[in-house]
């Protein structure tokens, strides 16, 4: 149980453009998602908390313009990085709740590379 | 706030050792404890999960041990071998409802055969 699926895997887009990444939750309902960001070396960050049908919670030093997140069913949410600059270049990695034993899976996550 | 330690951040030892991660974490009000496994460019893989009433647990040739009074875990693992290279996150989850997971920065193991 407890299966997720990110997508895409790797990414590289221009500097300007916006880029899309989903998250699946494929054996489970997800009442909450969480996104988090990885720089090289650098342990995951939490970016923000989404409830399923309300607005995302974004944690300090995190643009919500800038990452929109829509989590508006229980199996699927996204992350649309906009207008992206090299300084967005990372690793992002989505975790949906699962309640089932309390504990937290993951996403294979997505290597964006914004040139 | 909680911090979450894991000290050395890179650990090489030859094949066959048994070895020790060590984890510490500031605010011994958790929920829980998870240890993961992070393979190059890849995603996380849950090695083990310990609840806060919990002192420890095992799985295979992975055990991990909670002190929740100390803000200290570890992670044993025996008989290394180079398929456990990768490199492995300690991360507590806070009481409250929908609380958040707080990472380590991680150990880069390398088992040399």
């Amino acid at each position: 149980g407890a299966v997720v699926s990110q997508h895409p895997s790797r990414v590289i887009c221009k500097s300007g453009t916006s880029v899309k990444i989903e998250c699946r939750s494929l054996d489970f309902q997800a009442t909450t998602m969480f996104w988090y960001r990885q720089f090289p070396k650098q342990s995951l960050m939490l970016m923000a908390t989404s409830n399923e049908g309300s607005k995302a919670t974004y944690e300090q030093g995190v643009e919500k313009d800038k990452f929109l997140i829509n989590h508006a069913s229980l199996t699927l949410s996204t992350l649309t990085v906009t207008s992206a600059h090299p300084e967005d270049s990372s690793f992002y990695i989505c975790s949906p709740q699962d309640y089932s034993n309390y504990g937290y899976t993951f996403g294979s996550g997505t290597r964006l590379t914004v040139v | 706030k909680q911090e979450v330690t894991q000290i050395p951040a890179a650990l090489s030892v030859p094949e066959g050792e048994n070895l020790v991660l060590n984890c510490s974490f500031t605010d011994s009000a958790i929920y829980n404890l998870q240890w993961f496994r992070q393979d190059p460019g890849k995603g996380l893989t849950s090695l083990l999960l310990i609840q806060s009433s919990q002192r420890e647990q095992t799985s295979g040739r992975l055990n991990a041990s909670l002190d929740k009074s100390s803000g200290r875990s570890t992670l044993y693992i025996a008989a290394s071998q180079p398929g456990d290279s990768a490199t492995y996150l300690c991360a507590v989850r806070d009481t409250g409802a929908n609380s958040k997971l707080t990472f380590g920065k991680g150990i880069t193991l390398s088992v040399r055969p």
